[in-house]
Parts: C-alpha cells; sequence; structure tokens
C-alpha cells in the first residue's frame, strides 16, 4: 500500500506570492490533515478535510485554506507569503474524521517552503 | 503558549545507554501519543495511551501515561544508533478535537 505523497517537496517562494501544495492520501483514507512545522512552534494544526468538507480548522491566519477533491486528494493553500511562513508542511490522512483511539494518523514527508 | 512541554530538548548519548523524555502539561488529555520523525521523513506513530497510570512497553521503550493524564514519559533502555531521531508528544484535550504537538526531543545516539 503507498504511503502519503505530497508534492512538491521543496518550494522557493518570495515574499507576497502565493503557493499551492498538494497531498495524496494512503487508497481508502478520507480524511486528510495539514499541519506547519517550525523549529519555534513545533508542529501546528491548520485543517481537516473529510469528505471534501472543511471539519476543524487551527488558529492560523484566512491566508491559510484548503480544499479537498473526491478523490479525497487535498491542496493547501497560501496567500500573500510571509517570510514567517517558511516551514515544512506536512500532511496526514486517516481512514477516519478525527482523532479516535482507532484512528492512526500516518504522516507524509512534507513539503519544505522557504519564502525569501 | 505551548500546551505541552517537551524536556531535555536535546539529548546526546552513546550506545547502550538508558534515557528518558518527558512530556509535561497543566491540562488533561484524553490521550497522548508519542511519534519519531527521522529528517526528510514525516512523524510516525509509536504509541497511543488512554488511561491515566497506564504503562506500555515497545521492544525496548517504555511509555507511561500519568496517573491524573497530563503529563508522560518514553524510557529507552539500552539506546542504539537506529533509535536517533525527533520524539514528538501528541495529545487530544479532554475539552479539544485536534492533536496538539510538543515541540519534541532531538536524540542522537552515538556508537
Amino acid at each position: 500500500k503507498a504511503g502519503v505523497t505530497q508534492t512538491p517537496r521543496y518550494l522557493i517562494k518570495t515574499r507576497g506570492q502565493q503557493v499551492t501544495l498538494s497531498c495524496s492520501p494512503i487508497s481508502g483514507h478520507r480524511s486528510v490533515s495539514w499541519y506547519q512545522q517550525t523549529p519555534g512552534q513545533g508542529l501546528q494544526f491548520l485543517f481537516e478535510y473529510f469528505s471534501e468538507t472543511q471539519r476543524n480548522k487551527g488558529n492560523f491566519p484566512g491566508r491559510f485554506s484548503g480544499r479537498q477533491f473526491s478523490n479525497s486528494r487535498s491542496e493547501m493553500n497560501v496567500s500573500t507569503l510571509e517570510l514567517g511562513d517558511s516551514a515544512l508542511y506536512l500532511c496526514a490522512s486517516s481512514s477516519l474524521l478525527g482523532t479516535g483511539l482507532n484512528n492512526e494518523q500516518f504522516f507524509g514527508p512534507g513539503t519544505r517552503l522557504t519564502v525569501l | 503558549t505551548q500546551l505541552l512541554e517537551q524536556s531535555p530538548q536535546f539529548l546526546s548519548i552513546q550506545e547502550g545507554e538508558n534515557l528518558t523524555v518527558y512530556c509535561n502539561s497543566s491540562s488533561v488529555f484524553s490521550s497522548l501519543q508519542w511519534y519519531r520523525q527521522e529528517p526528510g521523513e514525516g512523524p510516525v506513530l509509536l504509541v497511543t495511551v488512554v488511561t491515566g497510570g497506564e504503562v506500555k512497553k515497545l521492544k525496548r521503550l517504555t511509555f507511561q501515561f500519568g496517573d491524573a493524564r497530563k503529563d508522560s514519559s518514553l524510557h529507552i533502555t539500552a539506546a542504539q544508533p537506529g533509535d536517533t531521531g525527533l520524539y514528538l508528544c501528541a495529545g487530544v484535550l479532554d475539552s479539544g478535537y485536534a492533536l496538539n504537538f510538543g515541540k519534541g526531543t532531538s536524540l542522537l545516539v552515538t556508537p
């Protein structure tokens, strides 16, 4: 079974630009969650999509948005990039909605975004 | 403010030594997980604990959930170079939904 894939793996952008990151979950998984990982803040929850609907959202500004397609693939968009958006963006897929005991999240390798 | 505080932040030991990593909070969690992340990879789940006082063993790794469900520890016996990585604890608040992660403990085990 193929794991979670994320594209691209590395990305360099300049301030003010926008960026779209892609995540393909494990086959059969319907939930995709996005996280931002930085040395200063660690891993922080961005949002979760399930069956094409955003179900939960973390404490990030509206510049961060996402969507999920009917095949469960998900994209995350960041508009008007700031230097502080430089981070590793991780997506995780699971078969069920939420963070229940029997709902393990499987993480992808992440997209390393650098904003200059 | 970080909900989960991990200590130590960095740990460098020699093969064969024992170590303990701590994950503390003032909040109560319905469950707590431990992950290991290697460079260039996403975190991989090691264990989930849900009951206060629970102890789980995974080969040389022992995980404990505090009685009050506010803290947890990870003990590694006879560490090996393959244990090198970033260890993350993450918990779901009793009143919450999302996984809250600690900043992690970076472990280096040298031969």
